[in-house]
Formats: structure tokens, C-alpha cells, sequence
């Protein structure tokens, strides 16, 4: 089993869309949590953390279940502009180890 | 943006060549990064050093070698290369290494091995 494992996509949203992503993660070990995103040909830039209650920026809604060992991402009122490959990356508190999923990528449509 | 530069942005080598590849960070932060991005996987975490310091060493072939000289410059030499090895390298910088640090990503050198 991969260790961060997400749904590659694509998802494929008219605009205006709300659309949700789920990332899951095999190591209950895991402290924390970001969502970032890369564009076609680009360096991934960080979207937001995630922290343990949830947390909101815009349009943006990121959530985290350590029960269930997966975090989420909302995005309302979708943009041409957020079409991109958004990734998920967990890592250890105390380390250097930062462990990326392969990415779902988002094609928001006119 | 100009946080994290790396030169250059694309390289074409044959498998006999020796080349490096430059990273250079000007935000003050300890710790940088190697990273290999192959189509449809992953990021790979290739080294990590911390003050200079390589803490890391992610089951790398001999034929990459870093090379850190102060916490801002971070290097990759290349020798032998393999075709396998074409991918986008990209470099990244962290305040620290507490895993809690959001890291800044320079654009990234693509690299073709022929």
C-alpha cells in the first residue's frame, strides 16, 4: 500500500463548481499535513496546512480525519484558474521526511 | 518569484557527460532539498541537508552527488547517467526540518538523458 495515496483524476468541473479531493495516509505516525498545488510544467506551491480542525482560506476548505487516516480539500466556486494538479504531503514531526502523493488533477471547463 | 532559483532550467545530456545543477535559495532558511519528478509518480526525496549538513541520503545511485557548501547554494553533479534518469529535479528549502516547515520550490532543472 502506498503511503499517500490519492485519486489522480481527472476531475472534470464546469465553473463555478464545488469539488472535494481526499488524500489517504497508511501512517497513523503522521503529524502533519499540506495541500499543494502545481501547475502544468511548474514547482508545487504550497496551497495550505492542514491542521486538526479544519481550517478555511476563500474558496478553499481543507479538513483532516485521523481516525480514518485521510484529509480532504473543498473547492467552492471553482475557477479556470484553479485548474492544476493539487498534492497531498504528509509528513513526521521531528523529520525531514515529507512524503507526496502522485497528485488528482483538476480541469475546471468554461 | 525569485526565492528559490535553479539553473539550468533545461538540460540535455549523453550518458558520458559530467554536469551539475545549481540551486540557490535567498530566504534564509537551513535546510534544502533534492527532489526527482517522474511522469505519473511522485515526488522522490533524493537528499536533505540541514546546516549544510547532508541529513539525508535516500538510497541515491553513487552516479548523483550533492554537493552543499553553504545553507544557501545546493548542487547536483551528474556522471553516467542513465536514460531512466530523465526527469524534472527540483529543489526546495525549508526554515528547518521539523517537518512542520512548509517548503519553497525552486522551477526546477528538466533533464533528458540520451
Amino acid at each position: 500500500r502506498k503511503e499517500v495515496e490519492q485519486d489522480p483524476g481527472p476531475f472534470n468541473v464546469p465553473e463555478g463548481a464545488t469539488v472535494a479531493f481526499n488524500c489517504t495516509y497508511s501512517n497513523s505516525a503522521s503529524q502533519s499535513f499540506f495541500w499543494y498545488r502545481q501547475d502544468c510544467r511548474k514547482e508545487p506551491k504550497l496551497l495550505m496546512s492542514v491542521y486538526s480542525s479544519g481550517n478555511e482560506d476563500g474558496r478553499f476548505t481543507a479538513q483532516l480525519n485521523r481516525a480514518s487516516q485521510y484529509i480532504s480539500l473543498l473547492i467552492r466556486d471553482s475557477k479556470l484558474s484553479d485548474s492544476a494538479t493539487y498534492l497531498c504531503v504528509v509528513s513526521y514531526s521531528g523529520t525531514y521526511k515529507y512524503i507526496f502523493g502522485t497528485g488528482t488533477r483538476l480541469k475546471v471547463l468554461a | 518569484e525569485t526565492g528559490v532559483t535553479q539553473t539550468p532550467r533545461h538540460l540535455v545530456m549523453g550518458m558520458t557527460n559530467k554536469k551539475s545543477l545549481k540551486c540557490e535559495q535567498h530566504l534564509g532558511h537551513n535546510a534544502m532539498y533534492w527532489y526527482k519528478q517522474s511522469a505519473k509518480k511522485p515526488l522522490e526525496l533524493m537528499f536533505v541537508y540541514n546546516f549544510k549538513e547532508q541529513t539525508e541520503n535516500n538510497s541515491v545511485p553513487s552516479r548523483f552527488s550533492p554537493e552543499c557548501p553553504n545553507s544557501s547554494h545546493l548542487f547536483l553533479h551528474l556522471h553516467t547517467l542513465q536514460p531512466e534518469d530523465s526527469a524534472l529535479y527540483l529543489c526546495a528549502s525549508s526554515q528547518d526540518v521539523t517537518g512542520q516547515e512548509t517548503q519553497y520550490f525552486g522551477p526546477g532543472t528538466r533533464l533528458l538523458v540520451l
